[in-house]
């Protein structure tokens, strides 16, 4: 079957840096995507991968690993406002989104 | 980003009646729309995916004579909740995209609440 797995939550201090980490397993694969939700908000597009490697934009970096079926959302410099919930989705070989439950990331002082 | 509009924002209706979720795209075409639904502190549940001119295609489970999805145009796809009741109070998102190999771009998000 087709899954995605993301820690459930995560707490990081103001300031700090935070990786949040994303496995899949899909029946073919052609790019996975980050998202952040902000509680009863629809999600906002964060980033998108194909290839290997680091992308960076800003605060936000997003890495994939095709080989290991691996990803994860560095972000820097942690802003109380980026306390959300960050979803990770693996496009499979029919291009459908299949979504991970989200990391709900909690910032403190 | 490209934009997507979902209307309303938050409707309250009671048991029994129909109820219908507007989502357009505003500065692309939207080849596919998807319909999502959200439980509080879930994830993201896919109900069905529309391409413009054709049925949509409803994950299992989702009741397609319940949950009626039209994609008549390129800008627009709705989702009308029939004989709504209590159990269908979740938010309801829809979002788009112009191709596959491109992101996909959400709506606000609909809070419905049936009474």
């Amino acid at each position: 079957g087709q899954n995605i797995d993301q820690p459930t939550e995560m707490t990081a201090t103001e300031g700090a840096i935070v990786q949040i980490n994303c496995t899949y397993q899909t029946s073919g694969f052609n790019g996975l995507f980050w998202y952040q939700q902000h509680a009863g908000e629809a999600p906002t597009f964060l980033s998108y991968n194909v290839l290997d490697g680091l992308e960076e934009k800003g605060r936000f970096s997003s890495f994939l690993s095709r080989s290991k079926g691996y990803s994860y959302l560095l972000l820097k410099e942690l802003q109380m406002k980026d306390s959300a919930s960050y979803l990770c989705a693996a496009t499979d070989s029919n291009y459908q989104l299949i979504w991970g439950a989200g990391t709900k990331l909690i910032i403190k002082p | 980003g490209a934009v997507v509009s979902q209307h309303p924002s938050w409707v309250i209706c009671k048991s029994g009646t129909s109820v219908k979720i507007e989502c357009r795209s505003l500065d692309f075409q939207a080849t596919t729309m998807f319909w999502y639904r959200q439980f509080p502190k879930q994830s993201l549940m896919l109900m069905a995916t529309s391409n413009e001119g054709s049925k949509a295609t409803y994950e299992q489970g989702v009741e397609k004579d319940k949950f009626l999805i039209n994609h008549a145009s390129l800008t627009l796809s709705t989702l009308t909740v029939t004989s709504a009741h209590p159990e269908d109070s979740s938010f309801y998102i829809c979002s788009a995209r112009d191709s596959s190999d491109t992101e996909a771009f959400f709506g606000q998000g609909t809070r419905l609440t049936v009474v």
